[in-house]
């Protein structure tokens, strides 16, 4: 089955230093993935997506994902935090069957970026 | 220009009553989806509608139930509540299945008492 894995609940960084929020993801065939953002009380947003091509994926808000196949993951980065990024951050991966699809999330990362 | 709306945002109810939660999109999206966001779980997929009159389980079908009878509204309805089912839930759209993102309402807060 597909899923992914955001192995930490809570990510902490100072304002100005780079982030970085991992995830990791178990796929059969090729993955198809995501990062959303949610702020309180919002709900998500796209931020970006790989379906293939560069392994770097630019997205909204400065942010980028490097994906990696031999390490199964795509972590989600950030050159300079800012404390208006702080939020829930949600790794998914498209789970495709037949003409169907699902988004399968991960658990969520809370980043919390501090002045 | 509201994309996708939900309807209400916070809903109190009481055990074994019925409450529908509504979802309205103005982009004429093929696909939308019902989810339920709990602490611990991220976000389930609950149903979900790849046209009007078309809809499929997701992962925690069981206890609700969906209708599309047009492009635009995809209202979910639990028969009985329960208190398990207090949960954010929220409603999302997307344009094409594969390769294309979705698009999420603002959410509705139910608390089953």
């Amino acid at each position: 089955a597909q899923s992914v894995a955001q192995p930490e609940d809570q990510v902490n960084v100072a304002e100005g230093n780079p982030l970085t929020v991992k995830c990791t993801y178990s796929v059969s065939g090729n993955p198809y993935l995501f990062w959303y953002v949610q702020y309180p009380n919002r709900g998500l947003q796209f931020l970006l997506k790989y379906i293939t091509g560069d392994n770097l994926v630019k997205g909204s808000y400065g942010f980028e994902a490097e994906f990696n196949k031999s390490q199964t993951s795509f972590h989600l980065k950030k050159p300079s935090a800012l404390v208006s990024d702080s939020a829930l951050y949600f790794c998914a991966v498209l789970q495709s069957s037949g003409n169907t699809g699902k988004l399968i999330f991960g658990q969520g990362t809370t980043l919390q970026v501090k002045p | 220009d509201a994309g996708i709306t939900q309807s209400p945002r916070y809903k109190i109810t009481e055990t074994g009553r019925q409450v529908t939660l509504m979802c309205h999109q103005t982009w004429s999206h093929s696909y939308m989806f019902w989810y339920r966001q709990d602490l611990g779980h991220g976000l389930r997929l609950i149903y979900y509608s790849a046209a009007a009159d078309i809809t499929d389980k997701g992962e925690v079908p069981d206890g609700y139930v969906v209708s599309r009878s047009k492009t635009e509204n995809f209202p979910l309805t639990l028969e009985s509540a329960t208190r398990s089912q207090t949960s954010v839930y929220f409603c999302a759209s997307s344009d094409q299945l594969v390769a294309y993102e979705q698009y999420f309402g603002p959410g509705t807060r139910l608390t089953v008492t």
